[in-house]
């Protein structure tokens, strides 16, 4: 029974650009997720997505927009990558049950 | 939002000892978790429990919901236990993180 799975693993950009980051959530769950998470600090809801549907978002810019598809995998796009947004980007999974974490993704803006 | 502080912010052990780390939250909430992220990144579920006591080996957790606060103990400590130890609550959708509880055991 997989987990939740992410990609890529690693990744650097440059401020300006634009970034995707995939995420497949565990096996039987339908909810994704997606938290930055900061050097040094705890996660931080971005938004959630549940029937290909925006559910709720945190306090982010819309330059963070997401998808959901009908495989309940998500995509994260990021645009306009600014050096602060730097961070591990953490995709949770759940079907009224509690998160399931993927390892993340490290990005990296320069 | 809801506010959650962890306490203490860091925590060095000896290997075998025992440690009690502490999670207070600003409002009612309907779910809580402890997790362990360990050196790597990953976040890894220890317990799901919005209120009462749960128990998995060495480790055990309270959450007292109408107080605001839970637990996390942590007995016979072993290096691999290492790591920062997070409390996350939240209502239905929105999970609120501490900035967590930095352990490090040594041998």
């Amino acid at each position: 029974d997989a987990g939740v799975t992410q990609s890529p693993t690693h990744l650097i950009k440059t401020r300006g650009q634009q970034v995707t980051l995939r995420c497949s959530p565990k096996s039987g769950h339908d909810t994704v997720s997606w938290y930055q998470q900061a050097l040094g600090q705890g996660p931080q809801f971005i938004f959630q997505y549940y029937e290909e549907e925006e559910r709720q978002r945190g306090n982010f810019p819309d330059r963070f927009s997401g998808h959901q598809f009908p495989n309940y995998s998500s995509e994260l796009n990021v645009n306009a990558l600014l050096l602060g947004d730097s961070a591990l980007y953490l995709c949770a999974s759940s079907s009224n049950s509690p998160l399931h974490f993927g390892n993340g993704t490290r990005l990296t803006v320069t | 939002g809801i506010q959650v502080e962890q306490s203490p912010p860091d925590l060095i052990l000896q290997e075998g000892a025992n440690s009690t780390l502490r999670c207070n939250f600003s409002d009612s909430v309907n779910n809580l978790q402890w997790f362990h992220q360990n050196p790597w990144g990953q976040l890894i579920n220890l317990f799901y429990i919005p209120s009462g006591t749960k128990q998995n080996g060495r480790l055990s957790a309270t959450t007292v919901a109408t107080e605001r606060y839970s637990l996390l103990y942590i007995s016979s400590s072993q290096t691999t236990d290492s790591g920062v130890y997070f409390c996350a609550v939240g209502r239905v959708v929105q999970f609120y993180f501490g900035t967590g509880t930095s352990l490090t055991v040594i041998p």
